[in-house]
């Protein structure tokens, strides 16, 4: 079952401008975690923010999260090419097992 | 750090024959992962480890799956006998606890034909 859905399916953005993508979830959670994927590729783990952080920041990543709405958002600024993959939001309910979405689609054209 | 180490990196398959994957967790991770990849969507979970033990394999089918974690550090994922619909990637994460970020293997590609 998937509980994260990630909004926009795709995005194709030009190289130097900002990408946001977002997530929404169903039930409560311990924290909500971002992974990028690069085709044919493992998933790297980018940024994990817990239920009670509304912001947290790593590099050119900026993620929120509001607890009230399900939702998170996340913004890579300055896009360049190799930032090209999938992203996906998972979140982590009260017995540490990831409900992952379906990912986002970034296309960064130079 | 050597990372999430899983082999093969592909596999190719005819249906009805077996096949199994490795996997060997980050030293000290606890918590180790078996999960199914299909092209476009997330990862689904087919069975997590805590050292030795499973403690979650209620998406794993069991008929044709198994998976073992013997002395709680690398482990292995079986189907026997495979099916066209097995095709995937089989990815392997571990975690120090519950609650923190997983690494992730790169993966094994299976073709079931």
């Amino acid at each position: 079952s998937q509980q994260g859905e990630e909004d926009p399916q795709a995005l194709s953005i030009q190289e130097g401008e900002n990408a946001t993508m977002n997530c929404s979830y169903k039930t409560s959670i311990n924290n909500l975690q971002w992974y990028r994927q690069n085709s044919g590729r493992g998933l790297v783990h980018l940024i994990l923010i817990r239920s009670n952080e509304r912001e947290k920041h790593s590099g050119r990543l900026r993620v929120t999260l509001d607890t009230s709405k399900k939702s998170s958002s996340l913004l890579i600024t300055a896009s360049r090419a190799a930032d090209t993959a999938s992203y996906f939001c998972a979140t982590d309910e009260s017995n540490y097992q990831l409900i992952w979405g379906a990912g986002t689609k970034l296309i960064i054209k130079p | 750090e050597a990372g999430v180490v899983q082999s093969p990196r592909y596999k190719i398959i005819e249906k009805k024959q077996p096949v199994a994957f490795w996997c060997n967790p980050i030293s000290g991770h606890n918590t180790l992962y078996w999960y199914r990849q299909n092209l476009g969507q997330g990862p689904e979970l087919l069975i997590r480890y805590e050292n030795e033990e499973a403690v979650d394999d209620s998406q794993l089918p069991k008929d044709r799956f198994s998976a073992e974690r013997l002395k709680g550090v690398d482990s292995t994922l079986k189907i026997q006998p495979a099916e066209l619909g097995d095709s995937a990637v089989y990815l392997c994460a571990s975690s120090r606890t519950g609650d923190d970020g997983y690494t992730f293997g790169s993966g094994t590609r299976l073709t079931v034909v």
